[in-house]
């Protein structure tokens, strides 16, 4: 069965440094997400993706993230300059349409270490 | 601030046992409401996606139902097996929907004894 696939699982950087996070949606899926979970806390929307636009994204989605799909299969999240607060798992998640009455498919999830 | 409860938060119960949990969301403006499964170290899994009031869906042993005027929704696992362990996860989705936006609640873990 296809998945969602994500890379690293696990992120060691120093705060202040730029952070890529990379996930393999689904192939024939057109809409991505990122979400992220802050450790005891509940999961949190960060952004939806499609047509190569962004079109929702949350208050936590400042100028400091930035999302790219540079080709046909990637779907990136950059974080600009880490800080403390970012630590957390972060799950991509795609789906076949946008449409909230689909179900959404999540990877394994990367967990960021900022130091 | 839209906010999406789960209750209870952790539950414990014999192999064998039947067990419910809810799902409490805002009864306005309400587009759809999905359930996912997620086991520790695996991803979250889609269960039911539910749309429309009164709705009820079931896999397998495990069933959802939905009242979007009240704002709840409730999850049953009959005759509850070991595998079953896991957190299960309720997500609102509002508004025309369109951006899938998942808007989830603190999960409810499950943990079945044998």
């Amino acid at each position: 069965e296809p998945e969602v696939t994500q890379t690293p699982s696990h992120q060691v950087t120093q705060m202040g440094q730029e952070v890529i996070l990379r996930c393999v949606p689904i192939s024939n899926h057109l809409y991505f997400y990122w979400y992220r979970q802050i450790l005891g806390q509940k999961v949190e929307f960060l952004v939806s993706f499609y047509n190569n636009e962004i079109s929702e994204k949350s208050e936590i989605f400042d100028d400091q993230f930035s999302v790219e799909r540079p080709d046909g299969s990637n779907f990136t999240l950059k974080i600009r300059s880490t800080k403390l607060e970012d630590s957390a798992m972060y799950f991509c998640a795609s789906s076949v349409q946008g449409a909230g009455n689909q179900p959404q498919h999540f990877g394994d999830g990367t967990r960021l270490s900022i130091l | 601030i839209l906010n999406v409860e789960q209750s209870p938060q952790s539950l414990h119960v014999q192999e064998g046992d039947s067990t419910n949990f809810t799902c409490s969301f805002p009864s306005s403006n309400f587009y759809a409401l999905h359930w996912y499964r997620w086991e520790t170290a695996k991803s979250p899994e889609a269960l039911f996606v539910m749309t429309l009031n009164g709705d009820e869906k079931k896999k397998g042993r495990i069933s959802a139902t939905l009242n979007t005027k009240e704002g709840y929704s409730y999850l049953y696992i009959k005759g509850s097996q070991p595998e079953d362990s896991a957190t299960y996860l309720c997500a609102f989705i509002g508004g025309s929907g369109n951006t899938g936006k998942l808007i989830f609640g603190q999960g409810t873990t499950l943990q079945v004894k044998p």
